[in-house]
């Protein structure tokens, strides 16, 4: 099992720019969520997917939009990139429900927006 | 919601030395409490997890004990090693399903020096 993947791993952007950042996992996972990591910051959950077909807006979901395509793949897009999205992306998935709560990370997306 | 306060920032250990990071949640009803451990420019890795109707779980050399009433829980690290350095994250959550998503502190930066 590869887990959870995302693509690209880096991406340099320029301001006004607009990109889509992949996510995908091969674990049966109903739950899926993206954040990002600033320095000094921790984790902030931009969106998340609770099951195939919903998705709500997390802590910081302004400038971002997300598509739940399938149960596998869980996709979030900048329509017009800002320096402030300079950030690291990490996509995560969980069984959700009321299984294991545990959330497997994807290696991560490092977006520059210049 | 749910904020999650992380201390310290930066810990700096002997080879061999216990460390201790603490972490106080806000929303009495979080319910899972999770420690990720990130080493640099890698993804976040569950390395150990405290569910609300226990008060301390151990495995192996790490430890986790949660103190409900007070609202806080703490991860220790005993006989550290170096390749125990690495940043350390806390969060809470209220478990799973759309109730899943994790709040996380802003991390510790623990340096074991051999």
């Amino acid at each position: 099992n590869a887990g959870v993947t995302q693509t690209p791993k880096f991406q340099v952007l320029k301001t006004g720019q607009s990109m889509t950042l992949q996510c995908a996992q091969d674990m049966n996972h109903n739950s899926m969520y993206w954040y990002r990591q600033d320095p000094g910051m921790g984790l902030r959950l931009i969106y998340y997917s609770a099951s195939e077909g919903t998705t709500d807006k997390g802590e910081v979901p302004n400038g971002y939009n997300v598509s739940r395509l399938n149960k596998r793949e869980f996709s979030l897009r900048l329509e017009s990139a800002a320096p402030s999205q300079t950030s690291v992306y990490f996509c995560a998935s969980s069984i959700g429900g009321t299984g294991s709560y545990e959330q497997y990370f994807g290696p991560g997306t490092r977006l520059t927006v210049t | 919601g749910e904020n999650v306060e992380q201390h310290p920032s930066t810990l700096s250990v002997q080879e061999g030395d216990s460390a201790v990071i603490k972490c106080t949640y806000s929303d009495s009803a979080s319910n899972y409490f999770p420690w990720y451990k990130q080493e640099l420019g890698k993804r976040p890795q569950l390395i150990i997890d405290i569910r609300s109707n226990v008060g301390e779980k151990k495995d192996q050399r790490i430890a986790v004990t949660l103190n409900k009433t007070a609202k806080h829980f703490s991860l220790h690290i005993t006989e550290t090693q170096p390749e125990d350095s690495a940043v350390y994250f806390c969060a809470a959550s209220l478990g799973g399903g759309s109730q899943g998503n994790l709040i996380f502190g802003k991390g510790t930066k623990l340096s074991v020096k051999p």
